[in-house]
């Protein structure tokens, strides 16, 4: 069974450029939600996708976007970096949307904005 | 977003010794879960809590659902030095259904 995987491992991108970051769900699982772990910080919630819809969004601005595709593999995208989006982005997969649902993560991308 | 209240914020204690830690929010919760992240990794899930009262174990680690549904308790027995890491409790409101809010985490050093 593989687990959840991301790409790339490592990023650097400049403040007002663009970024995608992938992520590939674990074998079996529809469900995949992402979040940005700042330094010393929890994750926080950004969104979530089961079956290639949007299904749920924390406190994030719009130019925080993704997309989830028919193998259940998503996207991240981040228009307009800021240096404040500097962080850890993880992805989680899951077997469905809900409370009995357990999520498990990726290594996640780092993102660096400078 | 809203984040949990999690303590203690770090623990150093000798290899042997058992750990507790706790989480805790001004909402009810239907959902807890326990997380172990290691720098530069993404968190690997512990345990799973879904009712009120629950108790589970997974070897060594034991977390309770908090019987008013605003805390859950982590206690690891005998810690040893693979056991140094970042514990995170994450939980969902009832009303939220899919989004989970994490704790602000409790880093623990084993020491030899």
């Amino acid at each position: 069974e593989t687990g959840v995987t991301q790409s790339p491992t490592h990023l650097i991108k400049t403040r007002g450029q663009q970024v995608t970051l992938r992520c590939s769900s674990q074998s079996g699982h529809n469900t995949v939600s992402w979040y940005q772990q700042a330094l010393g910080q929890g994750p926080q919630f950004i969104f979530q996708y089961y079956r290639e819809e949007e299904n749920g969004r924390g406190n994030f601005p719009p130019r925080f976007s993704g997309l989830q595709f028919p193998n259940y593999s998503s996207e991240l995208n981040v228009n307009a970096l800021e240096l404040d989006d500097s962080a850890l982005y993880l992805c989680a997969s899951s077997l469905g949307s809900g409370r009995r649902y357990e999520q498990y993560f990726g290594p996640g991308t780092r993102l660096t904005v400078t | 977003g809203q984040q949990l209240n999690q303590s203690p914020q770090s623990m150093f204690i000798q290899e042997g010794e058992d750990v507790s830690m706790n989480c805790t929010s001004s909402s009810i919760f239907n959902t807890w879960l326990w997380y172990k992240q290691d720098p530069g990794e993404g968190p690997v899930l512990l345990i799973a809590l879904y009712k009120a009262g629950e108790l589970t174990s997974n070897g060594r680690l034991t977390a309770q659902f908090g019987i008013t549904r605003k805390d859950s308790f982590l206690n690891i027995s005998a810690s040893i030095p693979s056991d140094v890491g970042i514990y995170f409790c994450a939980g969902q409101f009832v009303d939220t259904g899919n989004q989970f809010y994490f704790g602000t985490g409790t880093s623990l050093t084993v020491i030899p």
